[in-house]
């Protein structure tokens, strides 16, 4: 099993606002970052450093963290954003990388 | 334009090895960490390895330890995945992946190479 924990489905009505959550003990030592995977594409780094955005990535997508949750925010869903998301951080040990499950986001 | 191709995927008989290549372009190869991520059909991601920049420091996932072994070539920009003792279980899409800071961030991505063991 996991050592990040997602939702595994989560929906939103277009236009709205969703938040994607991650769990895990080590998201209260390590920052996390989230990732957006359509169907047979190679994922793309979405966030990272908790609510840094690489270039080209809208800026309706935002992180945040506290305690032992890491968040993905997109607000103002656009049809577009239905993907795969998952998160990812640092296990305990530090040196290994560790995946949430996955959130497949429905934009409806 | 940063660009990671992987090669070396395809079918291979339980126990068997195949050796994957990536080639970076686009980018100081040598001044990044460089990882792997698999994920097999329909399922989520799982990481398999790292290496440092200058190749100080390897890390495996449980998963593979003892029957993968991670490198890199600085001078040829490739990143290499030897496997050994292949199972039915590590049959998934290879992705590698260019870590951003060294701390688990991957902002780059090849299109992934399909390994499938089978019998």
């Amino acid at each position: 099993s996991s050592e990040l924990t997602q939702d595994p489905a989560v929906s939103v009505a277009l236009g709205q606002t969703v938040r994607i959550t991650c769990q895990g003990d080590r998201l209260r030592r390590y920052y996390g970052s989230w990732y957006q995977q359509k169907p047979g594409q190679a994922p793309i780094l979405v966030i990272y450093n908790k609510n840094s955005r690489p270039s080209g990535i809208p800026d309706r997508f935002s992180g945040s963290s506290s305690g032992n949750t890491a968040s993905l925010t997109i607000t103002g869903a656009q049809a577009e954003d239905e993907a795969d998301y998952y998160c990812n951080s640092r296990d305990s040990s530090g040196n290994h990388v560790v995946f949430g499950g996955g959130t497949k986001l429905a934009v409806l | 334009e940063v660009q990671l191709v992987e090669s070396g995927g395809g079918l291979v008989k339980p126990g068997g090895s195949l050796r994957l290549s990536c080639a970076a372009s686009g980018f100081t190869f040598s001044s990044y960490s460089m990882t792997w991520v698999r994920q097999a059909p329909g399922k989520g991601l799982e990481w398999v390895s790292f290496i440092s920049s200058s190749s100080s420091y390897v890390y495996y996932a449980d998963s593979v330890e003892g029957r993968f072994t991670l490198s890199r070539d600085n001078a040829k920009n490739s990143l290499y995945l030897q496997m050994n003792g292949l199972r039915a279980e590590d049959t998934a899409v290879y992705y590698c992946a260019r870590d951003k800071d060294g701390y688990g961030s991957f902002d780059y991505w090849g299109q992934g190479t399909l390994v499938t063991v089978s019998s």
